[in-house]
Parts: structure tokens; C-alpha cells; sequence
């Protein structure tokens, strides 16, 4: 069974500093791992995909890197703003087949940007 | 605007009361889904729907029912409710099966509070 950890759990960083949160799975065999960003009262918003066969993506400041082999994953977010503020969530899918499988969540990084 | 929209937001109900809770997509996808985040954050898949059928049932108790009477709609109705049953239950949409499952559209939650 899949299980996703990550760490740290709550991170509260300055305005300005680069970071990196991580993500680990137990089940190497998966289909992609994708990142969220989780905002009170709101639902989930999508930020990097990544599929198995690639190393890393990017978009904007936040680039987010795979290393299936180790089941790992880390989110880097470069010079980071208040409005970063939120829970990132990792998912990763794995081959249950159809396709419409539900994805397996970590429990998310709280993190806080401190103006 | 297009989105996932659930109602209601907030429900506050006694145990062993029968409640729902709908969600409608104005995407044009085909698949919809129900997610339960509990009290440890962990988001988990509880259905998905394809063009009305029933595609994953996870292990939810059976007083948990989904009905999607167009492939626009799931809703959620739970059957006595236990405390147990407190949590943000979340609708998601993706365009379809296979690689279009990777687009999944959640809405905001509703957040269910069982007493």
C-alpha cells in the first residue's frame, strides 16, 4: 500500500529565503507525483505534474524534481512571498489502471512566509 | 465562472441524521470524484464517477452513497451520521480517464461537523 510522507510538517521562513519541502513514497512504482498548494477555505489548486519518466518540472519560482528510483520528491520555491503562504500537498498516482484511481496524499507542509 | 461547486460549505448536523451534499461542474468533464480530508489532514479518494458509472469505491462505509444523475453532478448522501463522519469532504473533476485524470479541479470543500 502507498504511503506518502512529508516533511517538514509546518515550516515558517522569512520573506525572501529560498526553500525546499519535501516528499517521500514507499510504492516506487507509481504513475506521476504532482504538488498542491491548499488554501483555507478553498479547495485544491494543481502546481507542478510530474511524470514518471521525467526528472523535474518547473513554473515560475517553484521547481519540484522526482527521484522515482528513491521515492523521493522536493518542492523548491525560490525567493519566497507572503502570498506562498499554505499547505503544499504531494500526490502521487499509481498504476491501479482506468486512470480515474484516486490519488495517495501526504498530510501537507503548513508553510508560513513572514513578511 | 467555471469551477467545481459544492454545497452547502458548512454543515452542522446531530448523530444519526441523514444529510447530502452536492457537487456540480460546469467544466465539461467526464469524471467526478469525492475526497474525505479528516481531523489528520490526510485527503483520501473515497468514489470517482466516468460519465455517471461508478468507477473506484474505496472501503466507505455503505451508509456513504453517491448518486450523479449527469455526468455535470455527483452528490454525497450519508446515512446515519456518526461522529466519526466529521471532516472536509471534497469534489474534484478531471476532463476524462487515463492521462486526462491528471487535471483534477477540486472544489473549496464542504466541511461536515458531526456532534
Amino acid at each position: 500500500k502507498q504511503e506518502v510522507t512529508q516533511i517538514p510538517a509546518a515550516l515558517s521562513v522569512p520573506e525572501g529565503e529560498n526553500l525546499v519541502l519535501n516528499c517521500s513514497f514507499t510504492d516506487s512504482a507509481i504513475y506521476n507525483l504532482q504538488w498542491f498548494r491548499q488554501d483555507p477555505g478553498k479547495g485544491l489548486t494543481s502546481l507542478l505534474l510530474i511524470q514518471s519518466s521525467q526528472r523535474e518540472q518547473t513554473s515560475g519560482r517553484l521547481n519540484a524534481s522526482l527521484d522515482k528510483s528513491s521515492g523521493r520528491s522536493t518542492l523548491y520555491i525560490a525567493a519566497s512571498q507572503p502570498g506562498d503562504s499554505a499547505t503544499y500537498l504531494c500526490a502521487v498516482r499509481g498504476y491501479s489502471g482506468g486512470g480515474a484511481d484516486g490519488l495517495t496524499f501526504g498530510k501537507g507542509t503548513h508553510l508560513i512566509i513572514q513578511p | 465562472d467555471t469551477a467545481v461547486s459544492q454545497t452547502p460549505k458548512y454543515l452542522v448536523t446531530q448523530m444519526g441524521n441523514d444529510k447530502s451534499i452536492k457537487c456540480e461542474q460546469n467544466l465539461g468533464h467526464d469524471t467526478m470524484y469525492w475526497y474525505k480530508q479528516d481531523s489528520k489532514k490526510f485527503l483520501k479518494i473515497m468514489f470517482s464517477y466516468n460519465n455517471k458509472e461508478l468507477i473506484i469505491n474505496e472501503t466507505v462505509p455503505n451508509r456513504f452513497s453517491p448518486k450523479s444523475p449527469d455526468k455535470a453532478h455527483l452528490n454525497l448522501h450519508i446515512n446515519s451520521l456518526e461522529l466519526g463522519d466529521s471532516a472536509v469532504y471534497f469534489c474534484a473533476s478531471s476532463p476524462s480517464l487515463g492521462a486526462g485524470a491528471n487535471v483534477l479541479t477540486f472544489g473549496a470543500g464542504s466541511r461536515l461537523t458531526v456532534l
